[in-house]
This record gives structure tokens, C-alpha cells and sequence, in this order.
């Protein structure tokens, strides 16, 4: 079935380092999600990715979308303490109904 | 506005029982989602609802089961519980069907299996 590959599994950091998770798929997407879950927490969505190439930024983070729609990157510039948590990335199944997750990518940031 | 909303929160019980968990959507949103979470992985998708009709179903046994009510909540059924099924279950709501638009997470219900 459609899977989506995140890696790193984890990543530990110091405060003020960079950070950045990769999706991967076999597949094109029609589009990818990500969501950040803090620890004990619900995931909570991010941003949406529509466009071959496309790019979007939300303060210290850069999401893209890969030219051919099979990958995607979040990139943390400049970690915090309050970055900490598992980053999915989900991409729509073929019928258009669910989201499939990666597995995630936990963000450890130490002070 | 109100979150989604779940309910219980925990939840313990032995295997081969049955158990229904809760779940009210946004107000305003008419779609629904549940997802099963285990520890360390994604969330992983059960159903989805949308106006009480089931629009999607993910790779689950017939032991689970959900329906949504005229007011847009809805219940997750799973009978004869194994210790497999012990899990964090995600509702998540959005306004319209499908999931091409950004999914609202409950807290979600902690079941364990004994």
C-alpha cells in the first residue's frame, strides 16, 4: 500500500542548531501535510504542500515540496526549547479520504 | 469555539471486551476521522464519516465499527478486544469530506488492553 518515509527516526540538537526531516514516497502526491505533535499532545497541523517546487515559510520554518511530488523537508532554522516533538508528514490516500502518516521524526532540543 | 472533543480521556479494559469512545467535532465542521495511534509510529486511519455516511475505511478488522449522529459526533465501536488494540484513538474533524484539508486532532482517548 501508499507509505510515506520520514527520516530521521530521531534527532537531538543544541538550542540554536539547525533541524531538518525528510518524506519520501515511491509515489506522486497530490499533495503532503505536516503536523507537529508535542509529547502527550494531539497532532496539530502545520501547513499543506500543493505545488511541484513549491516553498513555504512560517517564521524559523521552511517547508518544501519536491519538483516531482515524491518528497517533502521541513527545516527548523535556529532551534528553540519550544520546537521539541515528533514532526509527521501525511500524504492523501488515492481515494482522497485519509491521510497516511510517516512514522515521524522526534526533535530533541537540549538548552 | 470549542476544540474536538473526546471522550474518555483513559480508558482500561480486558481483553475480548468491547468499548465505544467518543468524539464532537468543531462546531461547523461535518466530517470526521478516526485514527488509531501507537506508541512511536503515525497516526494511522480507521473511518471516516461525513454527513452519518461512511466515506472511507482503513485497514481494520469488522471488530471496528463507527457512526455518526445527526448533530455531527460520532462513536468508534471495536469489539472482542485484543491487547493489539491498545492504542492512543485520534478523532479529527474538518468542514468538509475528504482529507485534502487540514485535519483538527482531538486529544484523543488512551485506551489499554489487559
Amino acid at each position: 500500500g501508499q507509505q510515506v518515509m520520514q527520516i530521521p527516526q530521531y534527532q537531538h540538537v543544541q538550542e540554536g542548531e539547525d533541524f531538518t526531516t525528510y518524506c519520501n514516497s515511491s509515489t506522486t502526491l497530490s499533495n503532503i501535510q505536516w503536523y507537529k505533535q508535542r509529547p502527550g499532545g494531539h497532532p496539530v497541523f502545520l501547513i499543506q504542500l500543493v505545488k511541484s517546487g513549491e516553498v513555504k515559510k512560517q517564521k524559523r520554518l521552511t517547508f518544501q515540496f519536491g519538483e516531482a511530488k515524491k518528497n517533502s523537508s521541513l527545516h527548523i532554522t535556529a532551534t528553540q526549547t519550544t520546537d521539541v516533538g515528533t514532526y509527521f508528514c501525511a500524504a492523501l490516500n488515492q481515494a482522497g479520504t485519509a491521510l497516511i502518516f510517516g512514522k515521524g521524526t522526534t526533535l530533541s532540543v537540549s538548552s | 469555539d470549542a476544540g474536538v472533543t473526546q471522550s474518555p480521556t483513559h480508558l482500561i479494559k480486558t481483553r475480548g471486551q468491547h468499548v465505544t469512545l467518543r468524539c464532537s467535532p468543531i462546531s461547523g465542521h461535518k466530517s470526521v476521522s478516526w485514527y488509531q495511534q501507537v506508541l512511536g509510529q503515525g497516526p494511522q486511519f480507521i473511518f471516516q464519516y461525513y454527513e452519518k455516511e461512511e466515506r472511507g475505511r482503513g485497514n481494520f478488522p469488522d471488530r471496528f465499527s463507527a457512526r455518526q449522529f445527526p448533530n455531527y459526533s460520532s462513536e468508534l465501536n471495536v469489539n472482542a478486544l485484543l491487547l493489539g488494540d491498545s492504542a492512543l484513538y485520534l478523532c479529527a474533524s474538518s468542514q468538509l469530506a475528504g482529507a485534502s484539508q487540514p485535519q483538527h486532532f482531538g486529544d484523543g482517548t488512551r485506551l489499554s488492553i489487559l
